[in-house]
């Protein structure tokens, strides 16, 4: 049962455009969700998270987006720069018994060319 | 300021062999999460622990368990390997407030395993 979905596995967009990084989920019971960025040989690295009961968190160049009615939460990078080429994992966190875990997504490959 | 540190970085195993991985939290952070990562895939959380005690559990077999030190530093055990153990293993680390919550997790760079 796979409670977050990135259908996206790849994503090109020219250096100065707009990436936009989509994420759907299917549990209501959500608290947080979070956005994780990874470069290869390394650990997922935290970088713009938001709290169910808000719709949009903004970062510098980065901003989260969600739309709870939808189950649906959108990463922005503007403008997009060659070193934000990594994969992006959506996370979403499960609050129960006292305790949190994350639920990641598959990831999506952003590839920003000049 | 050390972050998340894990070892070692890379291992290989034998089927129905045992493996321990280590993993250091950031400093200031009492909880500690493992995460494996499959080949094209997310992390899949494997576990949690706060003050010496696994606390939550995913859908992982009972030959994956795991121990907290006083000093907050974990382990990851997994008996009887299989070769679909292959993957990356991540260790997160976090705070744990009042309330109950646990901050932001931070993750190290991970122990890649490798089962033959």
């Amino acid at each position: 049962d796979q409670q977050v979905k990135q259908n996206s596995p790849s994503l090109s967009v020219q250096e100065g455009r707009i990436s936009i990084l989509n994420c759907d989920y299917t549990n209501s019971m959500f608290d947080y969700f979070l956005w994780y960025k990874k470069y290869p040989a390394e650990g997922p690295t935290f970088l713009i998270s938001i709290s169910s009961i808000k719709d949009k968190n903004e970062d510098g160049r980065f901003t989260v987006f969600l739309n709870k009615s939808a189950k649906h939460l959108s990463l922005h990078i503007v403008p997009s720069q060659p070193g934000d080429s990594a994969v992006y994992f959506c996370a979403a966190r499960l609050f129960s018994g006292g305790y949190n875990k994350l639920i990641f997504g598959a990831g999506t490959r952003l590839a920003v060319h000049p | 300021d050390a972050g998340v540190t894990q070892s070692p970085t890379h291992l290989i195993k034998t089927r129905g062999q045992q493996v321990t991985l280590r993993c250091s939290p950031k400093s200031g952070h009492d909880t500690v999460s493992w995460y494996q990562q499959a080949l094209g895939q997310g992390p899949q959380f494997i576990f949690q622990y706060y003050e010496e005690e696994e606390r939550q559990r995913g859908n992982f077999p009972d030959r994956f368990s795991g121990h907290q030190f006083p000093n907050y530093s974990s382990e990851l055990n997994v008996n009887a390997l299989l070769l679909g153990d292959s993957a990356l293993y991540l260790c997160a680390s976090s705070l744990r407030s009042a309330g109950g919550s646990t901050d932001t997790q931070y993750f190290g760079p991970g122990t890649r395993l490798t089962v033959l």
